[in-house]
Parts: structure tokens; sequence; C-alpha cells
């Protein structure tokens, strides 16, 4: 695709529920890049893929929190057990060998 | 671990005044970005900058990389109501591929 797409764009979830975020990147880019903004927040660096190596999982904010990226491309976050300080906006950014992010459009969560 | 500040947090400025942010890491970085976010929008790139004391230009703005490689800053001569954004450095520390974003500076323009 033309850009860095996310879906859904806007989840709402009970506290309890478990949410799959995905996230397409640009066609051939090898890096991706999950990032969390909180309201008025800067970004928090979640978890990066670079190819076929094993990614950096270094920022996920504890074990609730898990990713995936299949066949190279398109990446999925899962958050178990959703809390109300989960709420923020996930944002998915792609590069070529880590040069500029391209950042897709975020998927606002909001938990009740 | 890596911390990236950025001041000021927050910056109101006239239309026609000059604009200055500036990016502080703890750690010696390989490279920096800066990126604008738009409100309600999602960050976009603006500029790279890898060398010691490099300094780029992009019309109004100029983009400075410390000749240590820990700081950075972004200063816009005459602003206009189209500048209104948060501007975020991201560093890169060598070794690494895990760009660290700083806090932002949220920068208003009155017309």
């Amino acid at each position: 695709g033309a850009g860095v797409s996310q879906s859904p764009s806007n989840k709402v979830t009970e506290k309890g529920k478990d949410v799959e975020l995905r996230c397409d990147p640009i066609s051939g880019h090898t890096a991706l890049y999950w990032y969390r903004q909180s309201l008025g927040q800067g970004l928090e660096f979640l978890i990066y893929f670079q190819g076929n190596s094993a990614p950096d999982k270094s920022g996920l904010p504890s074990d609730r929190f898990s990713a995936e990226r299949t066949g190279g491309s398109v990446s999925t976050l899962t958050i178990q057990r959703t809390q109300q300080e989960d709420s923020a906006v996930y944002l998915c950014a792609s590069s070529l060998d880590s040069e500029k992010l391209f950042f897709g459009s975020g998927t606002q969560l909001s938990v009740l | 671990g890596q911390q990236v500040m950025q001041i000021p947090q927050y910056q109101h400025v006239q239309e026609g005044e000059d604009f200055t942010t500036y990016c502080n890491s703890s750690t010696t970085l390989s490279n920096i970005q800066w990126y604008k976010q738009r409100p309600g929008g999602h960050p976009v790139f603006l500029i790279q900058l890898v060398k010691s004391g490099e300094v780029k230009k992009q019309k109004r703005l100029t983009f400075q990389f410390g000749e240590a490689k820990k700081n950075s800053s972004l200063h816009i001569t005459a602003t206009q109501t189209t500048d209104v954004g948060t501007y975020f450095c991201a560093g890169l520390t060598s070794g690494t591929y895990k760009y660290i974003f700083g806090t932002g500076t949220r920068l208003k323009v009155l017309a």
C-alpha cells in the first residue's frame, strides 16, 4: 500500500478483555516499530522488528503485552486482560533499514 | 536506561516570532531525527542528522547536532500558523535500532 495502515482506528473494550491491534507496513520495509502515546504525551517505545532477527521487546510494559510479525510483513500487537492504564494511541511505524520512520494513523484504545 | 528530554514542554509565540526547541540525550547518539505531529495527527519525519556538529536547513527550519552528539536543536524563523504542532526529536544509540523519542515541544502560534 501507499502508507502504513493500522486497524482498527478506534477500539473500545472492557477492562479484562483481550485486544488485537494490526499494522500493515509499507511494502518492502524491513523494520517495524510499535509505540504508545498517551494523551498529550510523548512516544513510548514498545517493540521493534527487523527482518528475521529476534525482536527487541525491551519496551513492553508487562507480560500482558505481546507482538508478532508474520512473514516479515503484517504485525499484531496483543494486549491481554486490558487495564484502564492501557488506554492510549498505539502507533506503528515502518522503515527501510531503520532510516526515517513512516507512521500509521494509530489505533485509539479506550479501556472502560 | 536512555532518556531523551526536550525543552520547553510548551511554547506560545506570536506569528512572525522565532522558535527554538532543544533536545538532550543521556547517552551519545549515532544519529538523531526530528518529527512533527500536527494536532490529531501522527508524527511525520522532518530530517535526520548524523555527523557531529552538523547543521541542516529546510526553508525556515534549521537543525543542529551537537559536537558531542548528545544534543540537538530545531529553530524556526518567522513562525507561521502552519507551524503549529508538537516537535519531537528521536535518538538512536549505536548498536541498537531503537529510536527513543524525546518528550516533545508543543508549539502554538498566535495570529
